[in-house]
This record gives C-alpha cells, sequence and structure tokens, in this order.
C-alpha cells in the first residue's frame, strides 16, 4: 500500500532558527514529489521534485529529493512567524489509486517570535 | 475564475440531514478531486474525477457519501444523514496536469 510519513508532526521553534522537515514516501509508480503551505484551510503549493539532487529554492525555502533512500526534506532558513502553518507532502503515483496523490499526515511547524 | 471556488464556506446542519457542497474548478482544468480534513488530521482522499472517465471512489468512507461532476467542470459531493464524525474541513482540488493541484478555500462542516 503506498504511504508518505512525514516527520516530525509538529515542531516549535524561535524567530531566526532553521528548520528541515522529513518526508518518506513509498509510493508505486512513483512520478514527483510535491510540498505544500497550508495556512488556514487551502494547501498552496511550494514545489515539485522529480529528479534526485537536485535542490528547488524559493526565497527562504528550498527542498531536495533522494530517490535512492525514498525521501524528501524541506528546509526553511531564518524562520518567521509567517512561517506558521501546516507543511505537506504528497507523492504522485502516476497512474495509481487516490487521484494518483498520496498525502502525508503533514509537519505543524509553529515558529515563537 | 482565478481560481477554485467552494461554497458554502461554512455550513451547519443537525444530525440526519442531508448537505451539498459545491466545487468550482479552475476552467479547463480536466481533474477534480475532493479531500476531506479533520481537525489535525491530514488529508484524507475522498474521490476523483478525470475528464469522461468513470470517477476514483476508492476513498469515500460510507454509502452515504457520493459525488458528481456535471459538464466536467462543477462538482457536487453529497452527504446523506449526516453524522457528528462528518465534521471536518472539505477541500476541492483541480489540476490540468498531475502534479499540481490547486486547492479551493474549503467548506468547514459542522454537524450537530
Amino acid at each position: 500500500e503506498d504511504k508518505v510519513v512525514q516527520s516530525p508532526l509538529s515542531l516549535v521553534v524561535h524567530e531566526g532558527d532553521t528548520v528541515t522537515l522529513n518526508c518518506s514516501y513509498e509510493v508505486t509508480n512513483f512520478r514527483s514529489l510535491l510540498w505544500y503551505k497550508q495556512e488556514k484551510k487551502a494547501p498552496t503549493f511550494l514545489f515539485m521534485l522529480t529528479s534526485s539532487g537536485i535542490e528547488k529554492k524559493s526565497g527562504r525555502l528550498s527542498s531536495i529529493l533522494d530517490k535512492k533512500e525514498l525521501f524528501s526534506i524541506l528546509n526553511i532558513t531564518a524562520t518567521q512567524t509567517g512561517d506558521s502553518a501546516v507543511y505537506l507532502c504528497a507523492g504522485v503515483n502516476y497512474g495509481g489509486s487516490q487521484g494518483n496523490l498520496i498525502f502525508g499526515k503533514g509537519t505543524k511547524l509553529s515558529v515563537k517570535p | 475564475g482565478a481560481g477554485v471556488s467552494q461554497s458554502p464556506s461554512n455550513k451547519v446542519t443537525e444530525k440526519g440531514k442531508d448537505v451539498e457542497l459545491r466545487c468550482d474548478p479552475i476552467s479547463g482544468h480536466t481533474a477534480l478531486y475532493w479531500y476531506r480534513q479533520s481537525l489535525g488530521q491530514g488529508l484524507e482522499f475522498l474521490i476523483y474525477f478525470q475528464g469522461n472517465s468513470a470517477p476514483d471512489k476508492s476513498g469515500l468512507p460510507s454509502d452515504r457519501f457520493s459525488a458528481e461532476r456535471t459538464g466536467g467542470s462543477v462538482s457536487t459531493l453529497t452527504i446523506q444523514r449526516t453524522q457528528q464524525e462528518d465534521s471536518a474541513v472539505y477541500l476541492c482540488a483541480s489540476s490540468s496536469h498531475v502534479d499540481t493541484q490547486y486547492f479551493g478555500p474549503g467548506t468547514r462542516l459542522t454537524v450537530l
């Protein structure tokens, strides 16, 4: 059965800290891995990763995929209170069930001033 | 429209009543997804529509749940005889490519 596991489930840091969020996956017919940020209701897209070892960056956020070890990390440097959110990871199993996406339970990040 | 829209944004109903939740996807997106998110939980897949293909209903939790997508666009999720455990945020997403989903703002359902 396909699954995506995120860790930690929750994390509390102070502004300026650097955090690393983890996502491991077991997905048949793996196509890509997605990261989303969910602040209130609607998750917003952050990154799509398809190739191993190629870092994607957007401002203070970056992410990388390891297709050999089946995991991805999301890094946030110099955290700000506005980074507080639930971060979701999803594996895409093209042609599979659940509409091709398997979501993890998320990591709840709280950034204290 | 500019994004995925859902209505209502909030719905409070009594146990045993039926509810309908609506999703308007981004124009031209062939794929539409419904998810449920209970308090503090991850996204739970419910149903997936892709073009004119038969929907993937593998995530529907019971036969009280059903969904339609008319004309390949608007979708309605119906929950019959609601139960308190149905209380959750119901999220709709649409996509033109499997790798990128755009989520609506969700409907918060509260069953009293």
